[in-house]
């Protein structure tokens, strides 16, 4: 079993429409939880830090369940700039090493 | 951009050869993480290394190893290359502070095709 694990999708959508992609972590000492954004051919950027009261930063909602190990992110009213692969990153209980999933590859069509 | 520059930014190599890739982290940091991204996956963890000792270690053999200069800067060393080495190689630069995270910043990547 994957230490984090994603729908790898594509997640087809229209402009506007709201998308939500889960992600789960199997390590219960996990420390911090991140989205990433990572788009074709470039590197993975902070896409926000989730939280167990859960966060939000315009457009995008994150949420992390503790007691499931089950994390969340919503976008609301997409753009076609929101095209990307979206990264469900956990940083484990060895210093900084980051886990990450799979990666969810969303697409906004006009 | 984040600061955090690595070189070179395409490499072709054959089977059994040996590579060393460059990064060098953003002022002010003194950690740098290695990350190995094949293509369709997600990056996975290398190693790190913090004032110049390796400081954690991912599922990768011992023909992966590195170094960290007293300026911080960072090399990735792979020996007796194979095919499945071909992928994304990202390093990553934080400041490391006792028991608290700090962000990690990516650099553009090398990617290296193994032939």
């Amino acid at each position: 079993r994957k230490e984090v694990e994603q729908d790898p999708g594509p997640f087809n959508v229209p402009e506007g429409a709201t998308v939500a992609f889960n992600c789960t972590y199997s390590n219960s000492a996990s420390q911090s939880f991140f989205w990433y954004r990572q788009d074709c051919r470039k590197e993975p950027k902070l896409l926000m830090s989730v939280y167990s009261s859960g966060n939000e930063d315009g457009r995008f909602t994150a949420q992390l369940n503790r007691a499931s190990q089950y994390i969340s992110l919503l976008i609301r009213d997409s753009k076609l700039s929101d095209s990307a692969t979206y990264l469900c990153v956990v940083n484990g209980d060895a210093g900084n090493m980051l886990t990450f999933g799979g990666g969810t590859r969303l697409m906004v069509k006009p | 951009e984040t600061g955090v520059t690595q070189s070179p930014t395409h490499l072709i190599k054959t089977r059994g050869q040996q590579v060393t890739l460059r990064c060098s982290s953003q002022s002010g940091h003194n950690t740098v993480s290695w990350y190995q991204q094949a293509l369709g996956q997600g990056p996975q963890f290398i190693f790190q290394y913090y004032r110049e000792e390796e400081n954690g270690r991912g599922n990768f053999p011992p023909r992966f190893s590195g170094l960290q200069f007293p300026n911080y800067s960072s090399e990735l060393n792979v020996n007796a290359l194979e095919l499945d080495d071909s992928a994304l190689y990202l390093c990553a630069s934080s400041l490391a502070t006792s028991g608290v995270y700090n962000e990690q910043f990516f650099g553009p990547g090398t990617r290296l095709t193994v032939l």
